[in-house]
């Protein structure tokens, strides 16, 4: 197993245009989750999902992003109708939901001019 | 408050010890992480402290959890260039594992020659 994959590792995009992003877990992982990250700033908490239920969401996700693990192995985020604001590294993360902490991907980074 | 604090940069000198605080905010979390991010790259978990802990060794790490102020400080003996990075204390967003981390806004760690 190579760790938690993230694809693609860069997108550019035009505004206004939609996007998504596939998350690999590490395999026996039963949780998964995506952060944001912005420059200057920590990893900020957008939802996460045990199998393929989506158990939380952050305020930060509005209702133009969705995520969906529809058979509880990778995920998706999509954005739509993308912002300027929506700019930044979009993280993923496993775990088995113990206290061995999350294995992180190494992010998409979307850039939306 | 709300947030996870850290200060924001730390310089040392190549043999010399670092010492990274963090103020974290619940006092229910139950564990408590130190991630490592270098440039370009994805979250790399250091350690973790259980919460009825105040101190875990690991190597050249050394991690003192001060549960009365909430204050948790990572400690790097003998550091080296390939230390730094952008170092993250998160907590536990509710008192189980496994569960959303929140974040501080890291500290960078510049080592030199």
């Amino acid at each position: 197993d190579t760790g938690v994959s993230q694809n693609p590792r860069h997108k550019i995009t035009k505004r206004g245009q939609n996007v998504t992003f596939r998350c690999d877990p590490i395999s026996e992982h039963n949780r998964l989750y995506w952060y944001r990250q912005t420059l200057g700033q920590g990893p900020e908490f957008l939802t996460y999902f045990q199998n393929e239920a989506q158990l939380e969401k952050s305020r930060l996700l509005s209702d133009r992003f969705s995520a969906e693990r529809p058979k509880g192995s990778f995920s998706t985020l999509e954005i739509q109708r993308t912002e300027q604001g929506d700019s930044a590294m979009y993280l993923c993360a496993s775990s088995l939901g113990d206290s061995r902490g999350y294995t992180f991907g190494s992010g998409t980074r979307l850039t939306v001019v | 408050g709300e947030d996870v604090e850290q200060s924001l940069f730390l310089s040392v000198r190549e043999g010399d010890s670092s010492v990274i605080n963090c103020t974290y905010t619940d006092s229910s979390s139950t564990y408590l992480y130190w991630y490592k991010q270098e440039p370009g790259a994805g979250l790399q978990l250091l350690t973790y402290i259980f919460s009825n802990m105040d101190m875990k060794q690991d190597q050249r790490l050394t991690v003192l959890l001060n549960k009365k102020d909430k204050h948790l400080s990572l400690r790097i003996a003998d550091t080296q260039t390939g230390d730094s990075a952008i170092y993250f204390c998160a907590e536990s967003k509710r008192d189980q594992a496994g569960t959303a981390l929140i974040f501080g806004k890291g500290t960078t760690l510049s080592v030199s020659s």
